[in-house]
């Protein structure tokens, strides 16, 4: 089944850094979204871009999409503490198919 | 509002044993998914359904049932408990045409 794949599958950073994550995904889709796992905790969506968007904001993050590549990545500036959590991206290739979720990016940001 | 809530939020059981877990929203969502976590797998997709009274299959179905029926309930059984399904257990739910999914807070399953 198609399924994103994110890389790199863990990374660690300074507090203040910024962190990027990038998704690789294998057919064409409508939309890819973001969501991101405190440990032992349920996913929160953080983000989605459609197929005909290129960029995203939303606070701190930064989302591309490059549908010629078919990769997405996402930046967190000024990263915290607090954004230590793992982080999936989700592709929907039609409105009536369920998401596909990737394996997740493990970010560990230190203090 | 409470969300997604998913029952119980833990649960050791023996080879053969059976178990239901229970998941509910109060958002009025109309599709409500199940899916199991385990490490380095990411979420894979077992049983989804898009409203009352249906369900269907999803990347891993195998040993599981599911019933909806009522719209804020979906349920997830295991009728013979193997060590294979040790896992943690996720349920979402959407709304009809937005593609935000909410999650549940997740059920440990052990199984022994």
């Amino acid at each position: 089944s198609q399924q994103g794949e994110e890389d790199p599958q863990a990374l660690s950073i300074q507090e203040g850094e910024n962190a990027t994550m990038n998704c690789s995904y294998k057919t064409s889709i409508n939309n890819l979204q973001w969501y991101r796992q405190n440990s032992g905790r349920g996913l929160v969506h953080l983000i989605l871009i459609r197929s005909n968007e290129r960029e995203k904001h939303s606070g701190r993050l930064r989302v591309t999409l490059d549908t010629s590549k078919k990769s997405s990545s996402l930046l967190i500036t000024a990263s915290r503490a607090a954004d230590t959590a793992s982080y999936f991206c989700a592709t929907d290739n039609s409105g009536n198919t369920p998401l596909v979720f990737g394996k997740g990016t493990r970010l560990s940001v230190i203090a | 509002n409470a969300g997604v809530t998913q029952t119980p939020k833990f649960r050791v059981l023996k080879t053969g044993q059976s178990m239901t877990l229970l998941c509910a929203q109060d958002m009025n969502h109309e599709y409500m998914y199940w899916y199991r976590q385990d490490p380095g797998m990411g979420l894979r997709l077992i049983h989804y359904s898009v409203g009352e009274g249906t369900t269907a299959k999803g990347e891993v179905p195998d040993g599981y049932n599911v019933s909806r029926l009522k719209k804020q309930n979906f349920l997830l059984g295991l009728e013979s408990a193997a060590p294979s399904q040790t896992s943690v257990y996720f349920c979402a739910s959407t709304k009809l045409a937005e593609e935000t999914q909410y999650f549940g807070p997740g059920t440990r399953l052990l199984v022994l």
